[in-house]
């Protein structure tokens, strides 16, 4: 299968402080990237919905002020968290998909905020 | 609106068979696709349906009937490891994923 590569996979941050994660598709062109975040023995809950060259879905509740997402280009896409509080510690996972395939997951970033 | 439906928990003994059904309504179809996801892990891929039937691969089979919008994924000779969270997704007109919310499967001894 393809192969997704997010970036950090841990991150310990300062309140107030931004942290970008990065999700690569590596070995084919993901015309849709998705955003997931999930608390603690929750179920995966999806933030936006991010296709190459235009602007971010976001769904409903979310932020898009806070939670900053680009996708410049077929394989890479950015969630920036920006001004980061405790209560923003969360799993945060990407996928790559394009129209004949699965969804590719990454494998994850933790992100605790201090 | 589009919406999948599974049952949020469910329990099984060790060895048994046990059967997780996901329902959905969304604007188009172009597949159905069943993912495990471990506390703490990324989803991993289980099975994909886009005809009608049952899709079989060792102990996990997927079954899928497009006119009653209905799906399940069936889990046998169960194992302390499938303890997960099991998800249904659904690709729309569009192509874009719809998750359900997942079904936490509890297998015990």
């Amino acid at each position: 299968g393809a192969v997704v590569s997010q970036h950090p996979s841990r991150v310990i941050c300062k309140s107030g402080t931004s942290v970008k994660i990065e999700c690569r598709s590596l070995d084919f062109q993901a015309t849709t990237m998705f955003w997931y975040r999930q608390f603690p023995k929750q179920s995966l809950m999806l933030m936006a919905t991010s296709n190459e060259g235009s602007k971010a879905t976001y769904e409903q509740g979310v932020e898009k002020d806070k939670f900053l997402i680009n996708h410049a280009s077929l394989t890479l896409s950015t969630l920036t968290v920006t001004s980061a509080h405790p209560e923003d510690s969360s799993f945060y996972i990407c996928s790559a998909s394009d129209r004949e395939t699965e969804a590719f997951f990454g494998q994850g970033t933790r992100l605790t905020v201090v | 609106g589009q919406n999948i439906d599974q049952p949020t928990e469910m329990t099984a003994t060790e060895g048994a068979i046990v059967q997780i059904n996901c329902t959905y309504q969304t604007s188009g179809f172009n597949g159905l696709f069943w993912y495990q996801q471990h506390a703490g892990e990324a989803p991993t891929f289980l099975s994909y349906n886009v005809l009608d039937g049952l899709e079989e691969k060792g102990r996990f089979s997927s079954f899928l009937s497009r006119s009653k919008g209905y799906s399940y994924l069936l889990l046998k000779e169960l194992q302390m490891k499938d303890s997960a969270s099991y998800l249904c997704a659904v690709k729309d007109s569009n192509y874009q994923l719809i998750w359900g919310a997942g079904t936490k499967l509890i297998i015990k001894p």
